[in-house]
C-alpha cells in the first residue's frame, strides 16, 4: 500500500544546513510536496516538484529527488530559529485514490541559538 | 487574496453527539478536500469535493459526510462521535480537482469527552 516515512527529530544549530529525508513507495505519485507546521496551525505549503524533476530550488529551500529509490529530502539553507517547526512530506495518491495527499508522521526541526 | 478559513477554531462534545465543522476555500479554488490529524500524526484524508459532488474518499466510515456548496464552501459532519475522533480537522482547497497543490485553513481542533 502507499506509505511515506520521515525520521522523526532533528536538531540543527542556526546558520547550519538542514538536511530532512523523506521516503515514498507510490511510483505513480505526481507531485510531491513538503508542508511546515508551527505549534497550534495549520500545514503551510512550502514548496512542491513533479515527479519528472531531479531538483528544485527555491530562495534557502532545495528539493532533491531520486526517483529510482524514491526518496525525496528538503535542504533548508542558513536554518534559523523560525524554521523550527515540524516538516511534513507527502505525496500525491493519483487514479484510485483521486489525487488525496498521503502524509509522512513529520520530522519536528529543532534549531538551537 | 483570501486564504483558507475554518470555523470554529475549537469544539468539545460528549460522545455520541453530532458535530458539523466548516471550511471556505481560498478565493478561485473549486476543490475542497478534508483531513484528519491525531496528535503526533500526519494528516489522514478523508475525502474531497469537486464542484459539489464527492471526489474520492479514505478509510473512514460512513458517519463522516460532507458537503460543497455552490461558492465552493464546504461542511464536514461527524455523527455518533466516539472518543478516537478526537483530532485537529483541516480543510484544504485547490483548483480544478486532482493534482493541484493543496492551501491548507488552520484547522478546527474538536475534542471528545
Amino acid at each position: 500500500g502507499e506509505d511515506v516515512e520521515q525520521s522523526l527529530f532533528l536538531s540543527v544549530r542556526e546558520g547550519d544546513s538542514s538536511v530532512i529525508n523523506c521516503t515514498y513507495t507510490d511510483s505513480s505519485s505526481t507531485y510531491l510536496y513538503w508542508y511546515k507546521q508551527e505549534p497550534g496551525a495549520g500545514l503551510q505549503l512550502l514548496t512542491y516538484i513533479f515527479s519528472n524533476m531531479d531538483m528544485k530550488q527555491d530562495q534557502r529551500l532545495t528539493v532533491l529527488l531520486n526517483k529510482k529509490d524514491k526518496h525525496l529530502s528538503l535542504r533548508i539553507a542558513d536554518t534559523q530559529t523560525g524554521d523550527s517547526a515540524i516538516y511534513f512530506c507527502a505525496e500525491s495518491a493519483y487514479g484510485g485514490s483521486q489525487g488525496n495527499l498521503i502524509f509522512g508522521k513529520g520530522t519536528k526541526l529543532s534549531v538551537k541559538p | 487574496e483570501t486564504g483558507v478559513t475554518q470555523s470554529p477554531t475549537h469544539l468539545i462534545k460528549t460522545r455520541g453527539q453530532q458535530v458539523t465543522l466548516r471550511c471556505s476555500s481560498q478565493s478561485g479554488h473549486n476543490t475542497v478536500s478534508w483531513y484528519q490529524q491525531a496528535l503526533g500524526q500526519g494528516p489522514q484524508f478523508i475525502f474531497q469535493y469537486y464542484r459539489e459532488e464527492e471526489n474520492g474518499r479514505g478509510n473512514f466510515p460512513p458517519r463522516f459526510s460532507g458537503l460543497q456548496f455552490p461558492n465552493y464552501s464546504s461542511e464536514l459532519n461527524v455523527n455518533a462521535l466516539e472518543l478516537d475522533d478526537s483530532a485537529l480537522y483541516l480543510c484544504a482547497s485547490s483548483s480544478d480537482g486532482s493534482n493541484q497543490p493543496q492551501h491548507f485553513g488552520d484547522g478546527t481542533r474538536l475534542s471528545i469527552l
